[in-house]
């Protein structure tokens, strides 16, 4: 069974500091992971996926992650925040058909 | 653009009073997913449809039903809503089943039960 965790669920960064969100996945097969991102009361927007092409994927917003199979993690970062980048972000882990396995989920603040 | 469409965006309903969300989509994709997410939680997967197969997740209570007439819409029935099931139901999409297909996400229904 596929999991993940997301370490921190709450984090607050400074306008134009950089960006780090935890994940760490379990999966029994190489793992298909996800970071999603919810406005309130938005529904989830796709912000990159990692499918084992790259290991450094680049996503929308200026976002990127990447795979480190080593430590089993899949860290979200943005150079710079942006005071729109403040939202709910949730790392996920794809399992049997096509079903999401979901973070806790971490609730980004940013400040100017 | 395609898109996932929920209506109503709010909702709100009696205490063991059925109500029906509604989900569209114009992406064509095989697969429809339901979840229910509460306050400050991750969503949760109540069913999903493969084309016309329905799938039903095992700790998904009797009292939410789906249906998925057509390729395009995909309904999701409460039978009698209890105070417990007032959250945000989202309709997802994906254009099929595997391990690589993200997942698409509508706006999201908030029901609230009085």
């Amino acid at each position: 069974a596929q999991s993940v965790t997301q370490l921190g669920s709450h984090v607050s960064v400074s306008e134009g500091a950089l960006v780090l969100l935890r994940c760490n996945y379990s999966s029994s097969v190489p793992p298909y992971l996800f970071w999603y991102v919810q406005y309130p009361n938005q529904g989830l927007q796709l912000l990159l996926k990692y499918t084992s092409a790259a290991t450094l994927v680049k996503g929308i917003n200026g976002f990127e992650a990447e795979f480190k199979k080593s430590e089993t993690s899949f860290h979200l970062t943005k150079p710079s925040a942006h005071m729109s980048d403040a939202a709910e972000y949730f790392c996920a882990v794809s399992g049997t058909a096509s079903k999401l396995t979901f973070g806790t989920g971490t609730r980004l603040q940013v400040t100017l | 653009d395609a898109m996932v469409i929920q209506n109503p965006r709010y909702q709100v309903t009696q205490f063991g009073k059925p109500v029906t969300l509604s989900c569209s989509q114009t992406l064509n994709h095989n697969v429809m997913y339901w979840y229910q997410q509460k306050s400050s939680q991750a969503p949760k997967l109540l069913f999903h449809y493969y084309d016309k197969d329905f799938n039903n997740e095992a700790d998904t209570p009797d009292n939410f039903q789906s249906r998925r007439p057509n390729t395009s819409f995909c309904f999701l029935d409460i039978r009698s809503p209890g105070l417990g099931d007032a959250a945000m139901y989202l309709c997802a999409t994906s254009r099929d089943r595997g391990l690589a297909y993200e997942q698409y996400f509508g706006p999201g229904t908030r029901l609230t039960v009085t």
